[in-house]
């Protein structure tokens, strides 16, 4: 099992283009989420699916847009990115709610 | 508002000392809690919950619903404990519920 992959490992922008983010997982797990991580502020949840088709809004969803057409992807997009985005991002599965696998993070640089 | 808290970036304790980090929370029903730890070059991964009241690595977390705390405890830490732990808080909030990580403490055991 490679467990939960995300792609790309690092990216640069520059503000105002876009890219999405990939989350692939291999467990079968419902549960899928995007979360960044910033220097002082922890893990802070953007958005997160509970199953395929379904998606909702996290504690700082603004400026980013996800989708969950197959079970096992969960794609995180940057319409227009600004040097706010920069930051590291996980993806995370579970088949329950607190028991979240992680991915091995995305750093995005937006300059 | 739910909440979690906690209070100290870093923690540095020599080896064989005991080690205790710091959790408080703010949830206005029944809480259920978490410890994840991220070791260095290793992904976020859960160490323990409270429901379960079993010790992992040494490691033993009790719920205290009258000081709102979880404080995750060893008696005698060791060198491969340093990482960083993230206390987390059951939200049901939502339509399904999520994770709500506090700050993050690093650990740091000096030989």
């Amino acid at each position: 099992n490679a467990g939960v992959t995300q792609t790309p490992k690092f990216r640069v922008l520059k503000t105002g283009q876009s890219m999405t983010l990939l989350c692939a997982q291999d467990m079968n797990h419902e549960y899928m989420y995007w979360y960044r991580q910033d220097p002082g502020m922890g893990l802070r949840l953007i958005h997160y699916s509970v199953g395929e088709g379904t998606t909702a809004k996290g504690e700082v969803p603004d400026g980013y847009n996800v989708s969950r057409l197959k079970k096992q992807n969960f794609l995180l997009g940057l319409e227009s990115a600004a040097p706010s985005q920069t930051s590291v991002y996980f993806c995370a599965s579970g088949r329950w709610v607190y028991e979240q696998y992680f991915g091995p993070g995305t750093r995005l640089t937006v300059t | 508002a739910q909440r979690v808290t906690q209070p100290e970036k870093l923690l540095s304790v020599f080896k064989g000392a005991p080690v205790e980090l710091k959790c408080n929370y703010s949830y206005s029903g029944s809480p259920e809690l978490f410890w994840y730890v991220q070791y260095s070059r290793q992904r976020l991964q859960l160490l323990l919950r409270h429901i379960s009241r079993e010790s992992i690595k040494g490691f033993t977390a009790d719920l205290n619903k009258g000081e709102t705390s979880f404080h995750l405890k060893k008696p005698f830490a060791q060198e491969e404990d340093s990482a960083m732990y993230y206390c987390a808080l059951m939200n049901y909030g939502g339509s399904q519920g999520n994770l709500i990580f506090g700050k993050g403490t690093k650990l740091s055991v000096k030989p």
